[in-house]
């Protein structure tokens, strides 16, 4: 069965305090490897698109990483309006007419000041 | 511009009504998708629509009932829920459905069964 899974359920840091969240998956035909951000009451927000193992990609205080088995979201100096809901997504092969997703339950990241 | 728009922001109904929520993207996006998530839980996938057509069901109740009137709008038209069905739903495009393609989600609707 395939299956994303997320930890921390929850982590709390203090602003400046650098720490990683962990995606571990188990899934045939992955596509890619998504990462977002939610605000309580909205949207995800995208952040990241991983496709392969060894790859990396920033942007600002976040730096995502792949392997074959899991994905880190490395936080560096974070602040308080980092706050949020973290989710990564793993979308699979499911026809030949559509991909399909599967969520991990998240991580809940509090920064305080 | 990745801007997915949804209509109404909250919707309040009871069992018997009949309602739609709207939900609309100028990118170019050829899937569209419904999403049901609850407090707490992550993004449960509803439907899939690829090039208008529907690609995906997860097993939804036929309360549910989606339509796809052309490329741009994406609507979902709801009948006889029930409270459980009180949740945010959420739409989201990509430029194709391979599940390569970056899903951008729109803000959701909150929508509470009475």
């Amino acid at each position: 069965e395939d299956q994303v899974t997320q930890s921390p359920e929850a982590l709390r840091l203090q602003e400046g305090e650098s720490s990683s969240l962990n995606c571990s998956y188990t899934v045939s035909g992955l596509r890619g490897l998504f990462w977002y951000r939610q605000d309580p009451g909205k949207g995800p927000e995208f952040l990241f698109t991983l496709y392969s193992a060894g790859e990396e990609k920033e942007k600002e205080r976040l730096k995502a990483t792949l392997t074959k088995k899991e994905s880190f979201l490395h936080i560096t100096a974070p602040k308080p309006e980092d706050s949020a809901t973290y989710l990564c997504a793993a979308f699979l092969s499911y026809n030949t007419n559509a991909g399909k997703s599967t969520f991990g339950d998240g991580t809940t990241l509090t920064v305080k000041p | 511009d990745t801007e997915v728009t949804q209509t109404p922001k909250h919707l309040v109904m009871g069992m018997t009504n009949k309602k739609s929520l709207k939900c609309e993207q100028h990118m170019g996006h050829r899937a569209m998708y419904w999403y049901k998530q609850k407090a707490k839980k992550p993004p449960e996938l509803m439907f899939v629509y690829s090039y208008e057509k529907l690609s995906i069901n997860e097993s939804v109740p036929s309360r549910f009932s989606p339509e796809c009137p052309n490329s741009s709008l994406l609507n979902l038209h709801l009948h006889a829920l029930q409270p459980e069905d009180s949740a945010l739903y959420l739409c989201a495009s990509s430029q194709e459905s391979r599940g390569t393609d970056t899903q951008y989600f729109g803000p959701g609707t909150r929508l509470t069964v009475l």
